[in-house]
């Protein structure tokens, strides 16, 4: 078993629409969970990070961790053909100094105009 | 400025060249990655800095060569590369500190083709 699993879509939506992005992972020492987006051909981006379990928001997007089922999510709301990107999931043990980032596979999505 | 430099955008070498990537960050930050990147997958780590020395390297061949001249400054050295070593190669950054944001910020990325 990987230690974060990321389904990899492709994931194609209308404009408009909620979208669910999602990682499980299988070690229990993670502390720090990431998003990242990349868009074809850039570096990637930090979009939004949550330590330990708990909802956080940024205007349309909603990070959750639920450390007891290891599962992580993004969510965006009213998606814009502007999220045309690929998602990374990452996670880390360590805060400080050297992180070691574990990524998933990353999910790429199309918001369709 | 929040922002990860990297030169070139694009390289172009052949298998006897001898070339560096370059990377620069003024945000402050003490340690920096050197990460390697192909095509619908994630990025893979290669070499980690922190305060300027060498703190991981994950068992990269000796034809990539880094080195980190100050605090601000990455530079990952190629010689003898392979055509499998084409990928887009980027550099990050990430503050040291326990009290500092996690997560590592992202240069744009030098795409290198090895012909």
């Amino acid at each position: 078993q990987k230690e974060v699993e990321q389904d990899p879509g492709p994931l194609s939506v209308p404009e408009g629409a909620i979208v669910s992005l999602n990682c499980t992972y299988s070690n229990s020492a993670f502390q720090y969970f990431m998003w990242y987006r990349q868009y074809s051909r850039k570096g990637p981006e930090l979009l939004m990070y949550t330590y330990s379990s708990g909802n956080k928001e940024d205007g349309r997007f909603t990070a959750q961790v639920d450390k007891s089922s290891k599962y992580i999510s993004l969510f965006i709301r009213d998606s814009q053909p502007s999220d045309s990107a690929t998602y990374l999931c990452a996670m880390s043990e360590d805060q400080g100094g050297s992180e070691k980032l574990v990524f998933g596979k990353g999910t790429k999505l199309t918001v369709n105009p | 400025d929040t922002e990860v430099t990297q030169t070139p955008k694009h390289l172009v070498m052949g298998m006897t060249n001898k070339k560096s990537l370059k990377c620069e960050q003024h945000m402050g930050h003490r340690a920096m990655y050197w990460y390697k990147q192909k095509a619908k997958k994630p990025p893979e780590l290669m070499f980690v800095y922190s305060y300027e020395k060498l703190s991981i390297n994950e068992s990269v061949p000796s034809r990539f060569s880094p080195e980190c001249p100050n605090s601000s400054l990455l530079n990952l050295h190629l010689h003898a590369l392979q055509p499998e070593d084409s990928a887009l190669y980027l550099c990050a950054s990430s503050q040291k500190t326990r009290t500092g944001l996690p997560g590592q910020f992202f240069g744009p990325g030098t795409r290198l083709t090895v012909l």
